[in-house]
């Protein structure tokens, strides 16, 4: 099963700054997927991205917002932009591997707004 | 659309008493999986069903996909406190992208002792 490490673990950030969150992966993977999870609500997909192309934004997210990285099978970013309290949630990264193209998610990134 | 509903939202059980979430879509799914998430922790991937009607087990936990492949549902016997966390299911349709999944809002269990 593939191993994830996100860091930041967390932050605290001022509204109007950018944060950018990274995602490593410890072997090559086709397809990484970026989520947003608020306390005790289910996750909510962001996007996909893939290696050597532009990601692709579920409804209501938007490139400007929140800009994706794909540089390599092994890594990602996610850049929350302009940030304001309502981004404020826990953001996870996530690989499909394994014989049944399982899911496995990194530990998070919570972020919180002031 | 593709939607995935899940109930119930929450879920309090004594320990040793069963627990059921369910899990339905309104178009047929290629396939569904389950997750677990403890307190604090991330998604952690349990089992995929892919067959009409399959049932698979593991130890105390029953899973089950629903003939017209539309439903499912997470049968867990003899709740134990390490059952504690948030447990989501998550649809494929056929004909979306590869390992594009719809999450159901998911069923918090927590047992007392």
């Amino acid at each position: 099963s593939a191993v994830i490490s996100q860091k930041p673990s967390r932050d605290i950030c001022q509204r109007g700054t950018s944060l950018t969150i990274q995602c490593q992966v410890d072997s090559q993977v086709t397809m990484m997927f970026w989520y947003r999870q608020q306390p005790g609500q289910s996750l909510t997909l962001i996007a996909t991205a893939n290696q050597g192309s532009e990601a692709t934004y579920e409804s209501g997210f938007v490139i400007d917002k929140f800009p994706i990285s794909r540089p390599n099978l092994t890594f990602s970013t996610l850049t929350v932009s302009n940030m304001s309290p309502e981004d404020s949630s826990i953001y996870l990264c996530s690989v499909v591997q394994g014989v049944m193209d399982e899911q496995y998610f990194g530990p998070g990134t919570r972020l919180t707004v002031t | 659309g593709q939607q995935v509903m899940q109930i119930p939202q929450y879920q309090h059980v004594q320990e040793g008493e069963d627990f059921t979430t369910y899990c339905n879509s309104s178009t047929t799914l290629s396939n569904i999986q389950w997750y677990k998430q403890r307190p604090g922790g991330h998604p952690v991937f349990l089992i995929q069903l892919v067959k009409s009607g399959e049932v698979k087990k593991q130890k105390r936990l029953t899973f089950q996909f629903g003939e017209a492949k539309k439903n499912s549902s997470l049968h867990i016997t003899a709740t134990q406190t390490t059952d504690v966390g948030t447990y989501f299911c998550a649809g494929l349709y056929r004909g979306s992208t590869l390992g594009r999944l719809y999450f159901g809002r998911g069923t918090q269990l927590t047992v007392w002792p």
